[in-house]
């Protein structure tokens, strides 16, 4: 069964800091990775996703993520945090079959300070 | 339009009200999902629809009736709830089957729910 891992509940940085979130997954297959954000009392927003191809992914607000199949990692990074950055941060994955069945990481809240 | 759209956005009911959410999208996905996210959690799957017909329940309590009308509306039938199923309920649409390209979520802002 497919699993995800994320290492940190809470992880706290100052603004302009580099942001590094853990994520760390399971699975039989190759697998199609995902980096989702939720803002307070909102719904979940596609960071940027792993298919296929490319295993340096960027996306949308100055993110990235690297797919390391050697470590079974795909770690969230982003150069310098910025105050709006301050959110949930969600690690998915899919076995990438039929009607992509996702499974979520348990969170990483990351806190930005002035 | 690439939104998932979900009414009402907060909902307060006694458990014995019978009360539905509505979720819509128009950007032709022909997959669509509830999710249920309790404080401080990740979602946890409810229903798969895929076009339009129930692919997966994921053993929830018939208390939820999901249901399809057609290929843009998803609705979640809630009757006799319990307070435990206060929650924020997430709608979502994806196009399965084609390519990995379209892999991903479009995710609505959600439902608050109180039981009470």
């Amino acid at each position: 069964a497919q699993s995800v891992t994320q290492l940190g509940s809470h992880v706290s940085v100052s603004e302009g800091a580099l942001v590094l979130l853990r994520c760390n997954y399971s699975s039989s297959v190759p697998p199609y990775l995902f980096w989702y954000v939720q803002y307070p009392n909102q719904g979940l927003q596609l960071l940027l996703k792993y298919t296929t191809g490319a295993t340096l992914v960027k996306g949308i607000n100055g993110f990235e993520a690297e797919f390391k199949k050697s470590e079974t990692s795909f770690h969230l990074t982003k150069p310098s945090a910025h105050m709006s950055d301050a959110a949930e941060y969600f690690c998915a994955v899919s076995e990438g079959t039929g009607f992509q069945k996702l499974v979520f990481g348990t969170g990483t809240r990351l806190l930005v300070s002035p | 339009d690439t939104e998932v759209t979900q009414t009402p956005k907060h909902l307060v009911m006694g458990m014995t009200n019978k009360k539905s959410l509505k979720c819509e999208q128009h950007m032709g996905h022909r997959a669509m999902y509830w999710y249920k996210q309790k404080a401080k959690k990740p979602p946890e799957l409810m229903f798969v629809y895929s076009y339009e017909k129930l692919s997966i329940n994921e053993s929830v309590p018939s208390r939820f009736s999901p249901e399809c009308p057609n290929s843009s509306l998803l609705n979640l039938h809630l009757h006799a709830l319990q307070p435990e199923d206060s929650a924020l309920y997430l709608c979502a649409s994806s196009q399965p089957g084609q390519g990995a390209s379209n892999y991903g979520y479009t995710f609505g802002s959600g439902t608050r729910l109180t039981v009470v």
